[in-house]
């Protein structure tokens, strides 16, 4: 199995930061990693796709980079309504795998 | 606009069964791959199973069947011999599968029903 390790587990903030949550992959998967948003009690949202796509609808301050093992988010001008958990997924192939998560939390 | 309305999670004891649903509205569902994808309290997302191809993590294997009701635009997951480490909250998510070179990411969740395992 593809193991997905992000870090930091926990993100401490200011609204108007910018701020980089890092996954790294076990083993190459090109490009196909997502990037998933979750508010508590909420269903996870889709931010990013293929490491540096916008999903439709989700504000230009999201971004996405990498490829192979190394990948990135970065959210630029950090809102009040970003502060939540954010989850990498590799879907280069079965079984598809998760990051542990950060939190996103207000300093 | 999509919509996936997860439905069937509850109270069950170890080695029990549960049947989860899933109702999709707001796109063709037969066209896509769909997932369930599990959080037990306090932890991270856990893929359980895809079906388009089908496939089942290691976890639930032999335990767990997918199925899809393409005229009811309906997902399933039929849970047999249910142990405490089931016990979560299952989103079905939509998307999933790699076909001509491209691989589908799941672009969109449910809010989840919880299962409970316990006696």
């Amino acid at each position: 199995d593809i193991q997905m390790t992000q870090s930091p587990s926990t993100l401490s903030a200011c609204v108007g930061d910018t701020v980089t949550i890092t996954c790294r992959a076990s083993q190459s998967i090109s490009s196909w990693v997502a990037w998933h948003q979750q508010k508590p009690g909420k269903g996870p949202k889709s931010l990013i796709y293929k490491a540096s796509s916008l999903q439709s609808g989700v504000p230009s301050r999201f971004s996405g980079t990498g490829s192979g093992t190394e990948f990135t988010l970065t959210i630029s001008s950090l809102q009040p309504d970003d502060f939540a958990t954010y989850y990498c997924q590799q879907y280069n192939s079965y079984p598809w795998t998760f990051g542990q998560g950060t939190r996103v939390e207000i300093k | 606009e999509v919509q996936l309305l997860e439905s069937g999670g509850g109270l069950v004891q170890p080695g029990g069964s549960l049947r989860l649903s899933c109702a999709a509205s707001g796109f063709n569902f037969s066209k896509y791959a769909m997932n369930w994808v599990r959080q037990a309290p306090g932890k991270g997302l856990e893929w359980v199973s895809s079906i388009g191809k089908v496939y089942y993590g290691d976890s639930v294997g032999g335990r767990f069947t997918i199925s899809r009701d393409n005229s009811k635009n309906t997902l399933y997951l039929q849970m047999n011999s249910l142990r405490p480490e089931d016990a979560a909250v299952y989103y079905c998510a939509r998307g999933g599968g790699c076909s001509g070179g491209t691989c589908y990411w799941p672009d969109y969740w449910g809010q989840g029903t919880l299962v409970i395992v316990s006696t």
